[in-house]
């Protein structure tokens, strides 16, 4: 079963909207990270944020904030004001306490930002 | 600099071709992955080394064959590859395989199997 599900294959939004990118996650650990990856056209996949399953503070950095909740296994991104640069695909992870570092990726988001 | 290089960039082959694809990192990290990513799947992690050593080697055909000589350099060795072999071979690295530590990643080789 997969562990990250990622169900927005693509986006796509006009410049200066909010977007909203959804992650939802399945694990039987207590202890476990969650990640944002963002992988531009040049294959890079570029580290974003971790959270840790003991904190579910939301957290903002500049135009992007992301939504932890427990309750619903979700681990949602918004980017505020988005612009062409934010166009990329995204990468939601999760590595559990139980399998050491090994990362268990979503398929991913494309999203477009249209000038 | 990039804190994880790889090269070539692209890479085209025969399925009867020896070649190897490199990741170098910079970062001073000791545990090293090799992914693939295939369109409209997730990333697949292939193989683990954590201080040189293999620690994982996820059920990958032995056509692809690991090298680690040292914690900064990693290789991938591609030899009779087939055609659904083609895809994005992301390199990335961590401090160590300590649970929650940021992998990252490298810029990948695209390879396409003729």
């Amino acid at each position: 079963a997969q562990k990250v599900t990622q169900a927005q294959t693509e986006i796509s939004v006009v410049e200066k909207e909010d977007v909203t990118l959804d992650c939802v996650y399945e694990t039987r650990d207590t202890t476990y990270y969650l990640f944002w990856y963002k992988q531009p056209p040049s294959g890079e996949l570029v580290f974003l944020i971790r959270r840790n399953s003991f904190d579910e503070q939301n957290e903002i950095s500049g135009r992007y904030s992301w939504n932890f909740q427990k309750s619903t296994s979700s681990f949602n991104f918004t980017i505020t004001a988005s612009q062409v640069v934010d166009s990329a695909v995204y990468f939601c992870a999760l590595s559990e306490a139980s399998t050491g570092n090994q990362f268990y990726f979503g398929t991913g988001t494309s999203l477009t930002v249209i000038p | 600099e990039t804190g994880v290089t790889q090269t070539p960039r692209h890479l085209v082959m025969g399925m009867t071709n020896k070649k190897s694809l490199k990741c170098e990192q910079h970062l001073g990290h000791n545990a090293m992955y090799w992914y693939k990513q295939s369109a409209k799947k997730p990333l697949e992690l292939m193989f683990v080394y954590n201080f040189k050593e293999q620690t994982e080697n996820n059920s990958v055909p032995s056509r692809f064959s690991p090298e680690c000589p040292n914690s900064s350099h990693l290789f991938l060795h591609l030899h009779t590859l087939q055609p659904e072999d083609s895809a994005l071979y992301l390199c990335a690295s961590s401090q160590d395989r300590g649970h929650g530590q940021p992998q990252h990643f490298g810029d990948g080789t695209r390879l396409s199997i003729l």
